[in-house]
């Protein structure tokens, strides 16, 4: 069974640029989670998609991030503008529904210099 | 809301000896507890979980960990470190199943041959 995929590995950007994260979660998992890990800190939830409707975005900056899961499959994560404090791994997890275990990618780290 | 603390950023052990990695959690609430472990540069695992059933849970690779609702603990254990139980763990808490999961901020464990 094919794991939770995340492009790019990396990235580094410059501030004010923009920058986009793609995640393709499990072939038939409902439930896809991104969460933003600063280095030194465990893992905070962002954003949690059921299909393609979001259930929680309440750590969501929104004035800056936004995602999407348009077909309820893969997802993107953006950031415009970025700031340096966006430094950190981006991680992106499926499940098969809300109650059941989550399964992580391997992340993006993001350096914004 | 949910709150975890690990007690110890680093801890080092020496191959063959007994791991402690230390995990309080705040809850009015009974909460699901899991235990997560990260290599260098890859996502998060699931190592166990504790979901009100038995307090003494058994994860992969030979760790466990047992629930103490008296103390608000959650620490996890292995009898004999191997080398290749160097990683980061992160304990983790929700009110329910896999949603709004509450991270702590990691243990680096160091394996000494």
């Amino acid at each position: 069974e094919a794991g939770v995929a995340q492009s790019p590995r990396y990235k580094i950007i410059e501030k004010r640029q923009s920058v986009a994260f793609w995640c393709n979660p499990i072939s038939g998992h409902a439930t896809l989670y991104w969460y933003q890990q600063i280095l030194g800190q465990g893992p905070k939830l962002l954003i949690q998609f059921q299909n393609n409707g979001v259930v929680d975005d309440s750590q969501l900056p929104k004035d800056r991030f936004s995602a999407e899961r348009l077909k309820g499959v893969d997802s993107t994560l953006k950031i415009q503008p970025a700031k340096l404090e966006d430094s950190a791994v981006y991680l992106c997890a499926s499940s098969q529904d809300r109650g059941t275990e989550a399964f992580f990618g391997q992340g993006t780290r993001l350096t914004v210099v | 809301a949910q709150s975890v603390t690990q007690l110890g950023s680093h801890v080092s052990v020496s191959e063959g000896a007994l791991v402690l990695l230390r995990c309080n959690y705040s809850s009015s609430v009974p909460p699901y507890l899991f235990w997560y472990v990260q290599y260098p540069n890859q996502g998060l695992q699931l190592l166990l979980k504790y979901t009100s059933a038995a307090t003494l849970v058994k994860g992969i690779n030979g760790f466990e960990a047992e629930f103490k609702k008296s103390e608000t603990s959650f620490h996890l254990t292995k009898p004999s470190a191997h080398m290749s139980d160097a990683a980061e763990y992160f304990c983790a808490a929700s009110s329910g199943g896999y949603q709004k999961v509450t991270f702590g901020i990691g243990t680096k464990l160091q394996v000494i041959p």
